[in-house]
């Protein structure tokens, strides 16, 4: 399984933009670059997932590196609320399941 | 309502007991997970289900068991809980879809003592 490498934890403050890094430098041609982001106490809930372009959605948006090695999650204005643990999981197109790393534990400052 | 819902949501057992964890959902999703997290660490995958009679181990299936008893039901069972297996645990769902986006139950705390 291809894998991704995230930093252990970041910080932002409140209503600032928050870029999350990915890599994933073993990616295959075929592996979709998911984002999941784990609340305190709950499970995880999907946030984007994306291929070769970059995508927007209500919650965020996720830009795909040209050469797909890596990704960042881009939050646009952090709310106390974003507070989660975030990872970046790689897919191939069906069937495959998920590996979830430790993540990126994001701390949001008022 | 919850789509995914699992019971109990914290259970307290003693080594050698047998325990049994169960997942429903309503989504109507043909493919359901079990994956367990210890703390600071992500999921790891113990079993996992394509359909009813589609069943395959995943990382760490040792000491575990499953059964898909429904399309909307899946419980994992510890057949002699051992107090390494003191963990979170959760189920997820998903549809038959080619990015395969995963819906997570709130998590059963398992204590083994």
């Amino acid at each position: 399984d291809a894998k991704t490498t995230q930093p252990n934890s970041m910080e932002s403050n409140e209503e600032e933009p928050v870029h999350l890094p990915c890599n994933h430098s073993t990616i295959s041609g075929t592996d979709y670059i998911h984002w999941y982001r784990q609340l305190p106490s709950q499970g995880p809930e999907y946030v984007i997932h994306g291929l070769t372009s970059n995508v927007n959605n209500r919650m965020a948006s996720l830009a795909i590196a040209e050469d797909r090695k890596s990704s960042t999650l881009i939050l646009h204005r952090a709310t106390l609320r974003d507070a989660a643990v975030y990872y970046c999981i790689l897919s191939a197109t069906y069937g495959q399941n998920f590996v979830f790393g430790p993540g990126t534990r994001l701390s949001v400052l008022p | 309502d919850a789509d995914v819902t699992q019971t109990p949501r914290n259970r307290i057992t003693k080594t050698g007991k047998r325990i049994m964890l169960e997942c429903s959902q309503t989504k109507g999703h043909d493919r359901m997970y079990w994956y367990r997290q210890d703390p600071g660490l992500g999921l790891r995958l113990i079993y996992y289900s394509f359909d009813v009679k589609d069943i395959n181990k995943g990382e760490i299936s040792d000491g575990y068991s499953v059964s898909r008893q429904a399309q909307a039901k899946f419980s994992l069972s510890l057949e002699s809980a051992i107090p390494n297996q003191t963990a979170l645990y959760f189920c997820a769902t998903s549809k038959d879809s080619s990015y395969n986006e995963q819906f997570f139950g709130p998590g059963t705390r398992l204590t083994v003592l």
